[in-house]
C-alpha cells in the first residue's frame, strides 16, 4: 500500500513568489493535514481538510490556504513568500474516527526555500 | 490548548530499555494521549495512543498514571534506529480535537552503541 506521497520533494522560490504543494493521502483516508516545520523547530499545524472541506485552521495568515480535491488529494498554497515561511511541509492522512483517536501517518515532507 | 512537558534530551545505551516521560496537566478526560517520532530527515511517524488503561504495540508500551496528568512512553529494548525525536501529544477537544494535533519540540533521544 503506497503511503502519503509528497511533491514536489525540494522548491526553491523568491520573496514574492507563489509556491504550490501537493499531497497525496492514504487510499481510503478522507483527511489530510498540513504542518509547517521551520528549521529546529516544532511541527506547527496549518490546515485541516476532510471531504473537500477546510475544517480547522492553524493561526498562519491568509496567504496561506489550500484544497482537497475530490480524490482526496489537497494542494497547499503559498502567497507572496517571504523568507521565514523557508521550512519543510509535511502533509499528513487518516481516517476520521471522530472519537480524537485519529492516527495520523505522514509524508516526507516537501523543503521550501525562499530566497 | 493542552500544555504538555517532556525533558529536551535523553540518552540511552543499545539494548537498554528507555522510559520517555510526559507531564499533560491541562488535559480533558476524553482526550486520548498520543505519541510519534520522527527520525532524522523524515516526517513524523505513529508510535503508540491510549485513553486510560496502560497500551502495548510492537513499538513500545505506553503507561498513563492513574489521574492521566502523564504518560511514559517505554522503549523495552533501544536500538540505534530507535533515534530519533519524540513527540507526546494530548490532543485538547477545546483546540477542534486530534485534526489540530499539536506537536511541541519533543525529547531528542540519543541511543548509545
Amino acid at each position: 500500500e503506497a503511503g502519503v506521497t509528497q511533491s514536489p520533494t525540494h522548491l526553491i522560490k523568491t520573496r514574492g513568489q507563489q509556491a504550490t504543494l501537493r499531497c497525496s493521502p492514504i487510499s481510503g483516508h478522507t483527511s489530510v493535514y498540513w504542518y509547517q516545520q521551520a528549521l529546529g523547530l516544532g511541527l506547527q499545524f496549518l490546515l485541516w481538510y476532510d471531504e473537500g472541506e477546510e475544517r480547522n485552521r492553524g493561526n498562519f495568515p491568509p496567504r496561506f490556504s489550500g484544497r482537497q480535491f475530490p480524490n482526496y488529494s489537497s494542494e497547499l498554497n503559498v502567497n507572496a513568500l517571504e523568507l521565514e515561511d523557508s521550512a519543510l511541509y509535511l502533509c499528513a492522512s487518516s481516517l476520521d474516527t471522530g472519537n480524537g483517536a485519529n492516527v495520523l501517518t505522514f509524508g516526507a515532507g516537501s523543503r521550501l526555500t525562499v530566497l | 490548548d493542552a500544555k504538555t512537558t517532556q525533558p529536551n534530551s535523553m540518552e540511552s545505551n543499545e539494548e537498554e530499555p528507555v522510559h520517555l516521560p510526559c507531564n499533560h496537566s491541562t488535559i480533558s478526560g476524553t482526550d486520548y494521549i498520543h505519541w510519534y517520532r520522527q527520525l532524522p530527515s523524515q516526517g513524523p511517524e505513529y508510535v503508540i495512543h491510549g485513553l486510560t488503561s496502560n497500551v502495548n504495540n510492537r513499538m513500545a508500551s505506553l503507561a498513563i498514571a492513574e489521574d492521566r496528568k502523564s504518560s511514559t512512553l517505554i522503549l523495552h529494548r533501544a536500538t540505534l534506529r530507535d533515534a530519533a525525536v519524540y513527540y507526546c501529544i494530548p490532543p485538547s477537544s477545546s483546540q477542534g480535537g486530534s485534526e489540530k494535533l499539536v506537536f511541541g519540540k519533543g525529547t531528542k533521544l540519543t541511543v548509545n552503541p
